[in-house]
């Protein structure tokens, strides 16, 4: 079973500031992290698919990176605003398939206006 | 809106009871994935096809299965259910391996 950790398990945050969170996953055999943004009641929404050590993709105000080397990705959001309140989860692909996703189980967000 | 759907929205049933979740990918995705969520755990994979045929399998029950259609919409079955396969049950889509998810709205399943 691939280990697949975030952190931290929540945070609250004041509308306004910068945070982010990790993704911690081993760094053997390694495909792609995938990152998604779940909002309650809604559906998961992908934010970013990452491949390449070093990678940096942006979305707005939410930017990512990855170290495969060392298994870790992270995820920043700048100037935070209390719609980015959602759980977000990284997942990379295991057992040796490209489509198998092993989620963590997210980082809970929480931004206060 | 993803453009991938799901029917029913909400399934009640009872224990011992078969069911059969429908997925329509978006529009040109050739993969169909699977996925449950239970009370207290993570989104968990079940399995998944790419253009008919499985490609995948997570730790999906025995009493469970799935096919993928020609016209690549996706049934997932589910047989003598228990009262532990009350779940949230998410399809999602993409064009292959190493893209993004795209999820549907999900089907709330409630087994009593």
């Amino acid at each position: 079973i691939l280990n697949v950790e975030q952190s931290p398990q929540s945070l609250h945050v004041q509308e306004g500031d910068s945070t982010n969170f990790t993704c911690s996953f081993p760094s053997s055999n390694f495909y792609a992290l995938h990152w998604y943004r779940w909002e309650t009641a809604k559906s998961p929404e992908a934010l970013f698919v990452m491949t390449l050590n070093g990678d940096e993709k942006k979305k707005g105000r939410i930017s990512a990176t990855l170290n495969t080397k060392e298994g870790y990705s992270y995820l920043y959001i700048k100037g935070s605003q209390p719609e980015d309140s959602a759980t977000y989860l990284c997942a990379p692909p295991s057992g040796g398939s490209n489509y198998k996703l092993t989620f963590g189980k997210g980082t809970l967000l929480t931004v206060n206006p | 809106d993803s453009g991938v759907t799901q029917t029913p929205k909400h399934l009640i049933t009872a224990t011992g009871q078969r069911v059969t979740l429908r997925c329509s990918p978006r529009s040109g995705d050739l993969s169909v994935y699977w996925y449950q969520q239970s009370l207290d755990q993570g989104l968990q994979f079940l399995i998944q096809y790419y253009n008919g045929e499985e490609r995948a399998k997570g730790n999906i029950l025995e009493r469970f299965s799935a096919q993928q259609f020609p016209d690549l919409h996706s049934e997932l079955n589910l047989s003598s259910l228990e009262l532990g396969d009350s779940a949230l049950y998410f399809c999602a889509s993409s064009v292959g391996a190493v893209r993004e998810q795209y999820f549907g709205p999900g089907t709330r399943l409630t087994v009593t």
